[in-house]
């Protein structure tokens, strides 16, 4: 069973600061989605970004990028000039190409300091 | 159109009682799918519909748990005989079809139990 680990519970940085969010996934198949969503108190989840596992390059949308290292099973978030509407809980999420669940990790709270 | 919508946003039940939550899908999204998420934690999946075939109901966690999408569009996640262990977010989720990676959340019902 695929699973995904975000060992970093709670991050801090100041405004403007470049911010990187931990995400390890665990999986035997070799081609699959993985995602980060942001979720702000008002608890909707919002797409950041995803990536295709085929893909070698890596995403970015505008301040988001990812670090994917397949090899490492590794799917890291970085976030450029951060700002203070950044803050929220960042979840890392894997989806199966043969499956339409998400799996998700458990979570990273990010604050940004003023 | 508008967005996904879930009512009520915030549900207190005392142990016993059945809930039912009501999830208002993107106009058109074919795909539908409930996730349990528990406080600091990251959502679980619960079941999944595709129109209103409901395919996947795997992730329900006790036969008090039943989910409905009769007309293919509204669906309803109702939970008999409410227990503490059921308080959690209630997420739904929709996209245009399960092919499609991207999932549309909603803002969620906080169900307590008390």
């Amino acid at each position: 069973a695929q699973t995904v680990t975000q060992s970093q519970p709670e991050m801090s940085v100041q405004e403007a600061e470049t911010v990187t969010l931990s995400c390890t996934y665990d999986t035997s198949e070799s081609d699959y989605y993985l995602f980060w969503y942001k979720q702000p108190p008002s608890r909707q989840m919002i797409l950041v970004i995803r990536q295709e596992a085929y893909k070698q390059q890596n995403a970015t949308e505008n301040r988001f990028s990812v670090n994917f290292q397949k090899a490492a099973k590794s799917f890291s978030l970085k976030i450029s000039d951060s700002q203070l509407g950044d803050a929220a809980m960042y979840f890392c999420a894997y989806r199966s190409t043969s499956n339409y669940q998400l799996i998700w990790g458990a979570g990273t709270k990010l604050i940004i300091k003023p | 159109g508008a967005g996904v919508s879930q009512s009520p946003r915030y549900k207190v039940a005392k142990r016993g009682q059945d809930v039912a939550l009501r999830c208002d899908p993107i106009s058109g999204h074919v795909s539908l799918f409930w996730y349990q998420q528990a406080l600091g934690q990251g959502p679980e999946f619960l079941t999944y519909f595709q129109n209103e075939a409901q395919l996947d109901k795997s992730g329900l966690p006790s036969d008090r748990f039943f989910a409905e999408r009769p007309e293919g569009s509204v669906s309803t996640l109702k939970i008999q005989r409410t227990q503490q262990e059921d308080s959690a977010v209630y997420l739904c989720a929709s996209n245009l079809d399960s092919s499609i990676y991207e999932q549309y959340f909603g803002p969620g019902t906080r169900l307590t139990v008390t």
